[in-house]
């Protein structure tokens, strides 16, 4: 299973955009990048996923590299209701996700 | 509420025991997945279902545990003769297989073994 690296932990201030990085110098070709985040107490959250292009949603936006070795996360305008884990996975279409140890968003007022 | 839910949320038990844990997913989703995440980890990939049959299962998942989702809705997982290592988060979660790539989670159930 191909392997993300990511910072174990990042702070922001509130209403400051967020750029997470995440490294994935094995990625094979059927492999999407997905995010997911989690907050405390809760299941994982799905953010975005993407393939090749950039990719905007309502909740963030993915950046992805032209080589596909790494990809960023981008969170416009961080809230306090961002602090969370934040996982960078790649699967194959549909298939299991494989987490890392993600990276700690901590968001200051 | 439409999303995935989980029965129940916490169980305690003690070190021997059998314990069984249910999922429903979102209706009309046909994949089901099964996590196991332990205090300061992330999620570990144990099995997932497409409708009834299990295509996958990790070599997480020792011989003590087993599930089913025998008519493609709901699933259970059981741990026969629980270890303290079992202690731990079980998540559930739920796709479109193909047709869709997010996976919903549901609120998960925290096992702890005595």
């Amino acid at each position: 299973d191909a392997k993300t690296t990511q910072p174990n932990s990042m702070e922001s201030n509130e209403e400051e955009p967020v750029h997470l990085p995440c490294n994935h110098s094995t990625i094979s070709g059927t492999d999407y990048i997905h995010w997911y985040r989690q907050l405390p107490s809760q299941g994982p959250e799905y953010v975005i996923h993407g393939l090749t292009s950039n990719v905007n949603n309502r909740m963030a936006s993915l950046a992805i590299a032209e080589d596909r070795k790494s990809s960023t996360l981008i969170l416009h305008r961080a809230t306090l209701r961002d602090a969370a884990v934040y996982y960078c996975i790649l699967s194959w279409q549909g298939g299991k996700l494989i987490f890392g140890q993600g990276t700690e968003l901590s968001v200051k007022p | 509420d439409t999303g995935v839910s989980q029965d129940p949320r916490h169980k305690i038990t003690k070190r021997g025991q059998n314990v069984t844990f249910r999922c429903d997913p979102i209706s009309e989703h046909n994949r089901l997945y099964w996590y196991r995440q332990t205090l300061g980890q992330g999620p570990e990939f144990l099995t997932y279902f497409q409708n009834e049959a299990q295509l996958e299962k990790s070599r997480l998942l020792s011989d003590r545990f087993s599930a089913e989702r025998p008519k493609g809705s709901f699933s259970t997982l059981e741990i026969q003769r629980t270890e303290q290592g079992d202690s731990a988060m079980y998540l559930c979660a739920s796709s479109l297989g193909r047709k869709g790539l997010e996976q919903f989670f549901g609120p998960g159930t925290r096992l702890t073994v005595l």
